[in-house]
């Protein structure tokens, strides 16, 4: 089982559509969990950390459910501009501990 | 936020040369830097941990001889890619964190990357 695992995507949806990603986990010991946004041919770029309350930032919103290890991000109003690379993240909590990457969702918003 | 920096960008070399890519927190210290690599179309994958003053930690199936990596300071760390191949062309990328605290929600940040084309 691998150790991120997100849909496979790519979700094609027009402009102003709500979309959801959905990721699961299979270390029940990572502590940090994170949203990064990747573009064509460029590094990841950090959307939003996620809290086990659940957090939103403007029309971004994530939620964490440890018990089922699953994170999920909701893009509401969807924006030409948010095409992009979703990568689910996970890690421990020390600065020494890497993140793990899922494969990334694939996201294209057409006018 | 914190900036790290990579470099080069780019770089394209003749099978069988030796590439060095150097990563550099600009505003903090790391005593910690992770190497990541990246196919088309496939995630980020951890080839090592890189630890300011002691060696390298390797992920399975990555060659610690072939992927030299140097922490010699705690703001700059080297990835040589040593005799490259053409099945070594991949986009390179590194990250740093800094210490946990000071607001610092554990956020790694990424250098640009460096694209490795070996002919």
């Amino acid at each position: 089982r691998k150790e991120v695992e997100q849909d496979p995507g790519p979700f094609n949806v027009p402009e102003g559509a709500t979309v959801a990603f959905n990721c699961t986990y299979s270390n029940s010991a990572s502590q940090s969990f994170f949203w990064y946004r990747q573009d064509c041919r460029k590094e990841p770029k950090l959307l939003m950390s996620v809290y086990s309350s659940g957090n939103e930032d403007g029309r971004f919103t994530a939620q964490l459910n440890r018990a089922s290890q699953y994170i999920s991000l909701l893009i509401r109003d969807s924006k030409l501009s948010d095409s992009a690379t979703y990568l689910c993240v996970v890690s421990g909590y020390q600065a020494g501990t890497a993140l793990i990457f899922g494969k990334g969702t694939t996201l294209s918003v057409s006018s | 936020g914190a900036v790290v920096s990579q470099h080069p960008s780019r770089v394209i070399c003749k099978s069988g040369t030796s590439v060095k890519i150097e990563c550099r927190s600009l505003d903090f210290q790391a005593t910690t830097m992770f190497w990541y690599r990246q196919f088309p179309k496939q995630s980020l994958m951890l080839m090592a941990t890189s630890n300011e003053g002691s060696k390298a930690t390797y992920e399975q199936g990555v060659e610690k001889d072939k992927f030299l990596i140097n922490h010699a300071s705690l703001t700059l760390s080297t990835l040589t890619v040593t005799s490259a191949h053409p099945e070594d062309s991949s986009f390179y990328i590194c990250s740093a964190r800094p210490l946990l605290g000071l607001g610092n929600t554990g956020e790694l940040f990424f250098g640009e990357g460096s694209r490795l084309t070996v002919l």
